[in-house]
């Protein structure tokens, strides 16, 4: 099972401001996802990187996937309140279909 | 909306006890994945099943079973339940296997043992 390390654990900011969230692994991802999980319900998946050095943009979020595949960021520009969630990272062994995820950061912005 | 969905949404239940959580895939999924996610452990991968066909197996007890019924709804069981077992217990479900296929999920059961 690879373990995946976030941070920070959590972050709070203002509207307006960007923030950027990590995940890293000591072992090379396969591909790697991200997901944001909103209180009381299911994470939502909105990313799927899998070539290293890949950058993919969402609207305000940027994603980037390291050259060796074994780290990753999520930037967000100009936050919003909408934005606020627990931001989680997710990826599968080369062999399998199992997700392991990592502990997820808590994004807070505040109006 | 995911199209999964999941019931109870909560349970409250006593040590010892046994309870069954129900999950029904987004119209036309073959492939369903459970997962249980607790504040000291984060989120887990439990089992999938593949139309009908257990895949693949993580960190789930000999406590907790599962399967996939003709019409792919599944249900998780879990039996001689303990304090540690209270957790928010989510199913999602993807077209097929692999990680190709995007995995929705439910809006989650939350279990409180006491």
């Amino acid at each position: 099972t690879q373990l995946l390390e976030q941070s920070p654990q959590f972050l709070s900011i203002q509207e307006g401001e960007n923030l950027t969230v990590y995940c890293n692994s000591s072992s090379v991802f396969s591909s790697l996802q991200w997901y944001r999980q909103e209180p009381g319900e299911g994470p939502v998946l909105l990313v799927t990187v899998v070539t290293g050095g890949e950058v993919k943009k969402l609207k305000r979020l940027t994603f980037q996937f390291g050259d060796a595949r074994k780290d990753s960021s999520l930037h967000i520009t100009a936050a919003q309140p909408g934005d606020t969630g627990l931001y989680l990272c997710a990826s599968a062994g080369s062999n399998d279909y199992k997700l392991s995820f990592g502990a997820g950061t808590t994004v807070t912005v505040r109006a | 909306d995911s199209g999964v969905t999941q019931t109870p949404k909560h349970l409250i239940t006593a040590t010892g006890q046994r309870v069954t959580l129900r999950c029904s895939p987004r119209s036309g999924d073959l492939s369903v994945y459970w997962y249980q996610q607790s504040l000291d452990q984060g989120l887990q991968f439990l089992i999938q099943y593949y139309n009908g066909e257990e895949r693949a197996k993580g960190n789930i007890l000999e406590r907790f079973s599962a399967q996939q019924f003709p019409d792919l709804h599944s249900e998780l069981n879990l039996s001689s339940l303990e304090l540690g077992d209270s957790a928010l217990y989510f199913c999602a479900s993807s077209v097929a296997s692999g990680l190709t296929y995007e995995q929705y999920f439910g809006p989650g059961t939350r279990l409180t043992v006491t």
